[in-house]
């Protein structure tokens, strides 16, 4: 079945640090969106990619989509402290009969220290 | 507007027993979806429903069913209680069912 990886599990960084995670499917995406969970709380949409090569910016956050479809980067620039959380992928298979299955990767965990 | 509602907020049930969980999406939302998240982990897919259809079913047992109402509301029902069916089970609606998804609150069920 899809798997989707996410690189790195967990990510420390100093307030003003930048910060990326990856994430790596094992099969071809139709889209992939990004959430973001704080602690205690619940996910949060952030924003779907769907095209290939597909980069879009939302304030200090990055998010770009594989020529290929089958992994994406987040980047943020001069973290803050407002950023801790759990950073998720999340794609859906290009066709097949699972359509509306959503298949989340395990999260990267961010702690900004300030 | 209201985000997803879900209700129960929290649960304690014994093996064996039955639940059942409800979720109201976001007014106008048509789409549906349950996940199950584990401590440490992603939320893993259980159900979608669009237009109260079943258009997604993740590798859950059968033990594990949902439905959607002609309001749009849903319920996950879980039948035979395991200790390992302990987790957070969030209800996540959209406009259909391709879209980004607005999670609810989720509902702590708890296994004994």
């Amino acid at each position: 079945g899809q798997q989707v990886m996410q690189i790195p599990q967990y990510q420390h960084v100093q307030e003003g640090e930048d910060f990326t995670t990856y994430c790596n499917s094992s099969t071809t995406l139709s889209n992939i969106q990004w959430y973001k969970q704080r602690p205690g709380g619940h996910p949060v949409f952030l924003i779907q990619l769907v095209k290939s090569g597909e980069v879009k910016k939302q304030k200090r956050l990055t998010f770009q989509f594989g020529e290929a479809k089958k992994n994406s980067s987040l980047h943020i620039t001069a973290t803050q402290t407002t950023d801790v959380g759990t950073y998720f992928c999340a794609g859906r298979n290009a066709g097949g009969t699972s359509y509306g299955k959503l298949t989340f990767g395990q999260g990267t965990i961010l702690t900004v220290h300030p | 507007d209201a985000g997803v509602t879900q209700s129960p907020t929290h649960l304690i049930k014994t093996r064996g027993q039955h639940v059942t969980l409800r979720c109201s999406p976001i007014s106008g939302h048509k789409s549906v979806s349950w996940y199950q998240q584990v401590l440490g982990q992603g939320p893993q897919f259980i159900f979608q429903y669009y237009e109260k259809e079943e258009r997604g079913r993740g590798n859950f047992p059968d033990r594990f069913s949902a439905r959607q109402f002609p309001n749009y509301s849903s319920e996950l029902n879980v039948n035979a209680l395991l200790l390992g069916d302990s987790a957070l089970y969030l209800c996540a609606s959209s406009w259909d069912n391709v879209l980004g998804q607005y999670f609810g609150p989720g509902t702590r069920l708890t296994v004994t």
